[in-house]
């Protein structure tokens, strides 16, 4: 049973663009929430997290949007960079749940 | 760097083999967990560890797979007679707490041939 879900599998933005990346989550109890990035051949490495008492959080280029009623939340990456090429997964509660996965490519 | 290490990074083996996997985590770190992650994959969790009592067990893939962290510091992952089906990466994370941020080691890719 897939309890998170991630949107898109893929996506291609050009240099400067904006990157968004979509999660639904179904079990109310989760309470932590990050996002991680994955080079190939690495481990995730986490990128941004946020507790479900504020609704965003930014850090840098990274903010993340949380709509607790919707039971979703999601990763915007302004002014994209090609060096933000990388797989990116969002996850739940500590025991962590990820998501499938979104491979984004942004075009220089 | 004094992230969380895994050894090997990788491992081929034939089919039915016992492999096993080392991670050490964070050396201040207490929990520490093991994920799987096929191709493509968000990665699965497996199992998880507070110092060297193993609290989380039942999402182990089978009774082939088993975990142990004996003195609360370095973990290892064992498959027992492995099948094509184990070909995967093999994560390792640690955090402090529960409520920490866990830390992904860089894994062990297997393949089982």
């Amino acid at each position: 049973q897939q309890q998170v879900k991630q949107s898109p599998q893929s996506l291609i933005v050009q240099k400067g663009g904006i990157s968004i990346i979509n999660c639904a989550y179904e079990n109310t109890a989760f309470d932590y929430f990050p996002w991680y990035q994955q080079f190939p051949g690495k481990g995730p490495a986490l990128l941004i997290a946020i507790r479900p008492d504020v609704s965003e959080k930014k850090e840098g280029r990274f903010t993340i949007s949380f709509n607790k009623s919707a039971k979703q939340f999601s990763l915007h990456i302004m002014d994209s960079q090609p060096g933000d090429s990388a797989t990116y997964f969002c996850a739940a509660c500590n025991m962590l749940t990820f998501g499938g996965g979104t491979r984004l490519m942004v075009k220089p | 760097d004094t992230g969380v290490s895994q050894n090997p990074r990788h491992k081929i083996t034939k089919r039915g083999q016992n492999v096993t996997f080392r991670c050490d985590p964070i050396s201040e770190h207490n929990r520490l967990y093991w994920y799987r992650q096929t191709l493509g994959q968000g990665p699965e969790f497996l199992t998880y560890f507070q110092n060297e009592a193993q609290l989380e067990k039942s999402r182990l893939l089978s009774d082939r797979f088993s975990a142990e962290r004996p003195k609360g510091s370095f973990s290892t992952l064992e498959i027992q007679r492995t099948e094509q089906g184990d070909s995967a990466m093999y994560l390792c994370a640690s955090s402090p707490s529960v409520q920490e941020t866990q830390y992904f080691g860089p894994g062990t890719r297997l393949l089982v041939l």
